[in-house]
């Protein structure tokens, strides 16, 4: 089974609405991270939040992480049609030394 | 810097044909993954290096596959022979530490 699942697994909102997806993950982490993939494309990393952080922004991006629950969220404000795209938590697991184990992803569309 | 670079985009190969995939890493990254995305398994790690050493190669579906990373520029993923449900998307990413991943664009082998 995957360390990190998303949730949803899908999701159409309409552009300048927020879009929040979630991910929970099983086994202590070092850190998580969010990536987008664009249809055809590799994986872009978007943002890193370590096991002692709480929230990270970049951007329209803010990452929240709480670790009592195991679960991580991603939102992305005021959406664009540019943001279209599936979005992937990854994590780096203290007993898995330095590698990623990925979700399964959140399929979004941002309709204009 | 030119990223991850991946060769080739696209490939198609009968059944039983060798297949060898290659990536160039981003230069100063000490780490270099291989991953497969298809749509029933989603992104699975078939094996990483740290320092051109293979670290991990659990991922690594049957003895069909075998991975070199001979220099700290340069690796190859090699399918011998291939089969039908290798079809997929094959993605190399580098990183180094505990920073995100930098994936290439992938390549597309379809093995008929």
């Amino acid at each position: 089974s995957q360390q990190g699942e998303e949730d949803p697994q899908a999701l159409s909102i309409q552009e300048g609405e927020n879009a929040t997806m979630n991910c929970s993950y099983k086994t202590s982490i070092n850190n998580l991270q969010w990536y987008r993939q664009n249809s055809g494309r590799g994986l872009v990393h978007l943002i890193l939040i370590r096991s002692n952080e709480r929230e990270k922004h970049s951007g329209r991006l803010r990452v929240t992480l709480d670790t009592s629950k195991k679960s991580s969220s991603l939102l992305i404000t005021a959406s664009r049609a540019a943001d279209t795209a599936s979005y992937f938590c990854a994590t780096d697991a203290y007993a898995a030394g330095n590698k990623l184990t990925f979700g399964g992803g959140t399929r979004v569309l941002v309709k204009p | 810097d030119a990223g991850v670079i991946q060769s080739p985009r696209h490939e198609v190969t009968e059944m039983g044909q060798e297949v060898t995939l290659r990536c160039k890493p981003i230069s100063g990254h000490n780490s270099l993954f291989w991953y497969r995305q298809t749509m029933m398994r989603g992104l699975e790690l078939l094996i990483y290096f740290n320092n051109n050493v293979p670290i991990d190669d659990s991922g690594m579906p049957e003895d069909r596959f075998s991975a070199k990373m001979p220099n700290a520029s340069f690796s190859t993923l090699k399918i011998q022979p291939s089969e039908p449900r290798d079809s997929a998307v094959y993605f190399c990413a580098s990183s180094q530490a505990n920073y995100g991943y930098t994936f290439g664009s992938g390549t597309r082998l379809t093995v008929v």
